[in-house]
C-alpha cells in the first residue's frame, strides 16, 4: 500500500535556526513528490515538485531534496512568517492521484 | 486568473439535508479533486476527475457523488448529511502529462458544520 509520513509532527524554532523536515515515503514506484505549504484556514500553496532522486530544488529559504526512500525540506534562517503547516504528496505509477501525510506545523519565533 | 474557487465558504446543514460544493478552475487543466480535511487524518482523497467525462472513487467516497460538469467545472454533492461529514472539503486542479502530474492546486476550502 502507498503510503506517506511526516516527521516530526511538529517543530518550534527560534529565528535563524536552520532545521529540516523528512518525508518517507512508500510507493509502487515514484511519478512525483509534492511539498505544499498550508496557512490556518486556507487552501494547500503548492511549493515544489521533483520527479527523480539526486533532484533539488529552491524557493527562498527552501530547499527540497529527493531520495528513492524520502524526501527532506531544508528550511535556512527561518523569520516568523514560515510558521505553518507543510504538507508532502506523492503520485504513484499505479495511480493519478495524490498520496498526502499528515503533515509538519512549524512555528517559528523571534 | 482566478486559479481553483470554491463557493461556498461555509456551511451548515442539518442531519438528512443535502447540498452541492461547487468547484471550477481557470488554468485550462484537465483533472480536478475532491478532499476533505480533518484533524489528525490529513487531507484524504473523496473523487477525482482524471479528465473530462471520468470520475473515480478515491479513499473515502460513501455518502458523496460527484459531477465533472465541463472541463472547468467539478461539483461534490452531500445527498443526505451525516454528522461525520462535518470537515473542511478542497478542491485541487492538475495538469496531467503522460499521466503526471505537473502541480496541483487548490482552492481556498468550504467549511462545512452538519449539525
Amino acid at each position: 500500500e502507498d503510503q506517506v509520513t511526516q516527521s516530526p509532527e511538529a517543530l518550534r524554532l527560534q529565528e535563524g535556526e536552520s532545521s529540516s523536515l523528512n518525508c518517507s515515503y512508500t510507493v509502487s514506484g515514484l511519478r512525483g513528490l509534492f511539498w505544499y505549504r498550508q496557512d490556518p484556514g486556507k487552501g494547500p500553496e503548492f511549493l515544489f515538485t521533483l520527479y527523480s532522486a539526486g533532484e533539488e530544488k529552491e524557493k527562498e529559504r527552501l530547499k527540497a531534496t529527493l531520495t528513492k526512500k524520502e524526501s527532506f525540506l531544508h528550511i535556512t534562517a527561518p523569520k516568523p512568517e514560515d510558521s505553518a503547516t507543510y504538507l508532502c504528496a506523492v503520485q504513484s505509477q499505479a495511480g493519478t492521484a495524490l498520496i498526502f501525510g499528515k503533515g509538519t506545523t512549524l512555528s517559528v519565533s523571534s | 486568473n482566478a486559479g481553483v474557487t470554491q463557493t461556498p465558504k461555509f456551511q451548515v446543514l442539518k442531519t438528512g439535508q443535502s447540498m452541492t460544493l461547487q468547484c471550477a478552475q481557470d488554468m485550462n487543466h484537465n483533472s480536478m479533486y475532491w478532499y476533505r480535511q480533518d484533524p489528525g487524518m490529513g487531507l484524504r482523497l473523496i473523487y477525482y476527475s482524471a479528465s473530462e467525462g471520468t470520475t473515480d472513487k478515491g479513499e473515502v467516497p460513501n455518502g458523496y457523488n460527484v459531477s465533472r460538469l465541463n472541463k472547468r467545472e467539478f461539483s461534490l454533492r452531500l445527498e443526505s448529511a451525516a454528522p461525520s461529514q462535518t470537515s473542511v472539503y478542497f478542491c485541487a486542479s492538475t495538469y496531467l502529462s503522460w499521466g503526471t502530474a505537473v502541480e496541483q492546486y487548490f482552492g481556498p476550502g468550504t467549511r462545512l458544520t452538519v449539525t
